[in-house]
């Protein structure tokens, strides 16, 4: 089946700049999302990557491949609010309507 | 603007009760899909609709019934409890156009316990 690995856990500085990767166990994703989600809260969008490259929004940018099956997120200037899990999700090859999600990465944000 | 309303925001059950998590959005949207999160793994969609009077099966449906009766509305029904569906639930809605889900505006969660 379709799966998204992340890693479970890092951990940066603050100012530093963080790159968070997000990769498929196959291929076929029609895109790929991004969401942050604050310990004990919803999940907020990030971005959304449907082409290959990079798509810089603010601090946050976001960079595709598919057809290595890669993508990553990546965090600039670092503050103590990025603490977070950031979570990847790709659509699911035989239904556009659902959301296969990787299980997300906590990221430690230390002064 | 409320968004995407959900309640209770907590609720402790016992094992065999039934209860209904609610879900409500005011931002017209025609999707909306209920998933659990578990610690140490992805998000688990449950159930999700397409429109008024659509709704389908996700990854993980048993154990649990919908209905879309309206494009605000669309409740959760746990048909008897058991400790494994003990989570938080989430949610989400959004501007369905065919392509993919789009954007997913989240509920603020509920987190229900089954002993």
């Amino acid at each position: 089946g379709q799966n998204i690995d992340q890693p479970t856990e890092m951990t940066a500085t603050e100012g530093a700049i963080v790159q968070i990767n997000c990769t498929y166990q196959t291929s076929g994703f029609n895109g790929l999302f991004w969401y942050q989600q604050h310990a004990g809260e919803a999940p907020t969008f990030l971005s959304y990557n449907v082409l290959d490259g990079l798509e810089e929004k603010g601090r946050f940018s976001s960079f595709l491949s598919r057809s290595k099956g890669y993508s990553y997120l990546l965090l600039k200037e670092l503050q103590m609010k990025d603490s977070a899990s950031y979570l990847c999700a790709g659509p699911r090859r035989d239904s556009n309507y659902q959301l296969i999600w990787g299980a997300g990465t906590k990221l430690i944000i230390k002064p | 603007n409320a968004g995407v309303t959900q309640t209770p925001k907590f609720q402790v059950l016992k094992t065999g009760q039934s209860m209904t998590l609610q879900c409500a959005q005011d931002m017209n949207h025609e999707y909306m899909s209920w998933y659990r999160q578990d610690p140490g793994m992805g998000l688990r969609l449950i159930h999700y609709s397409v429109g008024a009077g659509i709704t389908d099966q996700g990854e993980v449906p048993n154990g649990y019934n919908v209905s879309r009766s309206t494009t605000e509305d669309f409740p959760l029904r746990l048909l008897s409890a058991a400790p494994s569906q003990t989570s938080v639930y989430f949610c989400a809605s959004s501007f369905y156009r065919g392509a993919n889900t789009g954007e997913l505006f989240f509920g603020e969660g509920s987190r229900l316990t089954v002993l």
